[in-house]
This record gives C-alpha cells, sequence and structure tokens, in this order.
C-alpha cells in the first residue's frame, strides 16, 4: 500500500519568514494529495490540494509543489503569521479508488512573534 | 448544516468492553471514513464506506467492526477494547471522489484502562 513520510517533525520559526514542509510517497498511481492542518484539540481541516496533472499551485500564503517523478511534494507558508502555529499533514490517495487518504504523520509548525 | 457529528467525544472504557462510535453525517455524502489518531502521530484509516451497504477494510481493521445501513450514519464498533486502541478517533465524509476533500468530525477520544 502507499506509504507518506513527512518531514520535518517539528518546525519553529519566527513570525514573517516561510516554512517548507517536504513528503514523499511511495505509490506512483497516486493522484490526489492535501494538506490538512489541525489546530490543538481541534479537527483536521483541508487548507490545499493538488492534483498529479500540476506541478504547483498557490492560494495566496499558501503554495504546494509537486513532483511526480521524484514522488515527493511539499508545502511552502510565506509571511507566517503565529495563527499559521499548528499540525499540519500531507496526504496521498487514488482517487478513483475510493479517495483513501494515506497521512503522513505530521509537522508541529511553532511561529515565534 | 451540522457536517459531521460524533459521539460519545470521550469515553473510558475497561480492557474487555464494548462501545459504538457513533457518526452521522447530514451532507448526503456517499464516502465515509473512520481514522484513528495515537498521540503525535499521523491519521491511519481504519474502515471506509463508498456509500449504504458497502464497506471495506483500511489500513488498520483488526478489532473493529462497521455498517452502513444509511446514508447518513457510520457507527464503529469496538469488540473487547484493549489498551492500544486508546486513540482519537475521527470519521470523516466526502460527496464524491473527484472533489477530493474530506469534512472531519470533532474527534472521539477514547481511553481503554
Amino acid at each position: 500500500g502507499e506509504n507518506v513520510e513527512q518531514h520535518p517533525s517539528t518546525l519553529s520559526v519566527q513570525e514573517g519568514d516561510s516554512a517548507v514542509i517536504k513528503c514523499t510517497y511511495s505509490d506512483s498511481a497516486s493522484n490526489y494529495f492535501p494538506w490538512y492542518k489541525q489546530e490543538l484539540g481541534k479537527r483536521p481541516q483541508l487548507i490545499i490540494d493538488i492534483r498529479s496533472n500540476v506541478g504547483e499551485k498557490k492560494d495566496q500564503r499558501i503554495a504546494v509543489t509537486l513532483n511526480k517523478t521524484a514522488k515527493h511534494f511539499s508545502l511552502h507558508i510565506t509571511e507566517t503569521q503565529p495563527e499559521d502555529s499548528a499540525v499540519y499533514f500531507c496526504a496521498a490517495s487514488i482517487q478513483a479508488a475510493g479517495n483513501k487518504l494515506t497521512f503522513g504523520g505530521g509537522t508541529r509548525v511553532l511561529v515565534k512573534p | 448544516n451540522a457536517g459531521v457529528t460524533q459521539t460519545p467525544k470521550f469515553r473510558i472504557l475497561k480492557i474487555g468492553q464494548s462501545m459504538t462510535l457513533q457518526c452521522a453525517q447530514d451532507m448526503n455524502h456517499n464516502y465515509m471514513y473512520w481514522y484513528r489518531q495515537d498521540p503525535g502521530m499521523g491519521l491511519k484509516l481504519i474502515y471506509y464506506s463508498v456509500g449504504a451497504g458497502i464497506t471495506d477494510k483500511g489500513e488498520v481493521p483488526n478489532g473493529y467492526n462497521v455498517s452502513r445501513s444509511t446514508t447518513e450514519d457510520f457507527p464503529l464498533r469496538l469488540e473487547l477494547a484493549a489498551p492500544s486502541q486508546t486513540s482519537v478517533y475521527f470519521c470523516a465524509s466526502s460527496s464524491d471522489p473527484t472533489t477530493g476533500e474530506l469534512f472531519f468530525g470533532e474527534g472521539s477520544r477514547l481511553t481503554v484502562l
């Protein structure tokens, strides 16, 4: 089955700096790559996603890049703010096969004021 | 719309007891999922369903059972609870695979002593 590795496990950045989280996946058939944000004690919520026919996608301060050949994808947060502090999860799935997401282990991001 | 509703939010079980975690969604979503999240870890898929009457195993199904008699409800049954089942359980739903986004419930924190 699919295996998703996520790095780093923790990330501390100064407010205003950028944060980058990287994930690799093992199943070349995976074609959907979402990122979820989970605040302490809350449910995961989708922040951005990318499909395998796209190399990059941006939404305000958040961007995701995908390299299908290398089987890795990354989340970039620019101009970080204290409210960006949370745990971020990457995931991968084959959408036609029930869209069963396989999650990475998570990255705890702390934005210091 | 309430979205995805899980009950109970918290539960303590003794080893060997059984219980059912309830999950209901009011978005008329066909796809529903149960994930567990161990402390500091990512989410692992337990079971999923692509529609009423259809269920299938995920990555970690042992010790659990599900049913899907209606579109709205997807209960998770724990038989003979073990300490290894101490976790936070999240139910999620999705309208169809092509949209991708999973909507999560608030989670159910289960402790087995």
